[in-house]
């Protein structure tokens, strides 16, 4: 069973570009979320998607937006892109019910030049 | 608003000793919390997870934590480290949103060092 994948694992871009990483939840999960991490920093949440809409969103900027397909992947957009959004950037799945444990892949490593 | 501190952003132990991580939450309603671990280059693995269910929660890995309604504290502790141990530990409480869905809040983390 095949957990949750990200892709691509690592991306080089530069200031004012746009980018777009991609999710496939875990078998059985309907609920994607997605995280940035800073180097040395904990994750902090940027949205989250359930039934092809945005349910949640936390202090991101307009640039970041999102999209859930049917089978539930999910795809996270960044537009022009600043040196400071280089982190890791992680998508978790789950179900939708409240204290359901939230699975992570292992990340896509975005660097900005 | 929920939020989790983190004690201690380095912690360093002698292999076979005692491994505590602390974790304190600040939750107006009885929380949902989870530990979980990364290793480098990779993304996080769930340690163990509270739900009210029990107080002492037993994890992979022989981690366990405590849930302490009066302290606001649920700590991460191992009874003896092994240098497979050492990574970065995170601790998340659970945080409703008006849609029904959950977003975690995470520590700052704890890295723990295992010394030969």
């Amino acid at each position: 069973d095949a957990g949750v994948t990200q892709s691509p694992t690592h991306l080089i871009k530069t200031r004012g570009q746009q980018v777009t990483l991609r999710c496939s939840p875990k078998s059985g999960h309907d609920t994607v979320s997605w995280y940035q991490q800073a180097l040395g920093q904990g994750p902090q949440f940027i949205f989250q998607y359930y039934e092809e809409e945005e349910r949640q969103r936390g202090n991101f900027p307009d640039r970041f937006s999102g999209h859930q397909f049917p089978n539930y992947s999910s795809e996270l957009n960044v537009n022009a892109l600043l040196l400071g959004d280089s982190a890791l950037y992680l998508c978790a799945s789950s179900s939708r019910r409240e204290g359901q444990p939230q699975h992570f892949g292992d990340g896509t490593r975005l660097s900005i030049l | 608003a929920q939020s989790v501190t983190q004690l201690g952003s380095h912690v360093s132990v002698s292999e076979g000793a005692l491994v505590l991580l602390r974790c304190n939450y600040s939750s107006s309603v009885p929380p949902y919390l989870f530990w979980y671990v990364q290793y480098p280059n990779q993304g996080l693995q769930l340690l163990l997870k509270y739900t009210s269910a029990a107080t002492l929660v037993k994890g992979i890995n022989g981690f366990e934590a405590e849930f302490k309604k009066s302290e606001t504290s649920f700590h991460l502790t191992k009874p003896s480290a092994h240098m497979s141990d050492a990574a970065e530990y995170f601790c998340a409480v659970s945080d409703s949103g008006t849609s029904g869905t959950y977003k975690y809040i995470f520590g700052t983390g704890t890295r723990l060092k295992v010394l030969a």
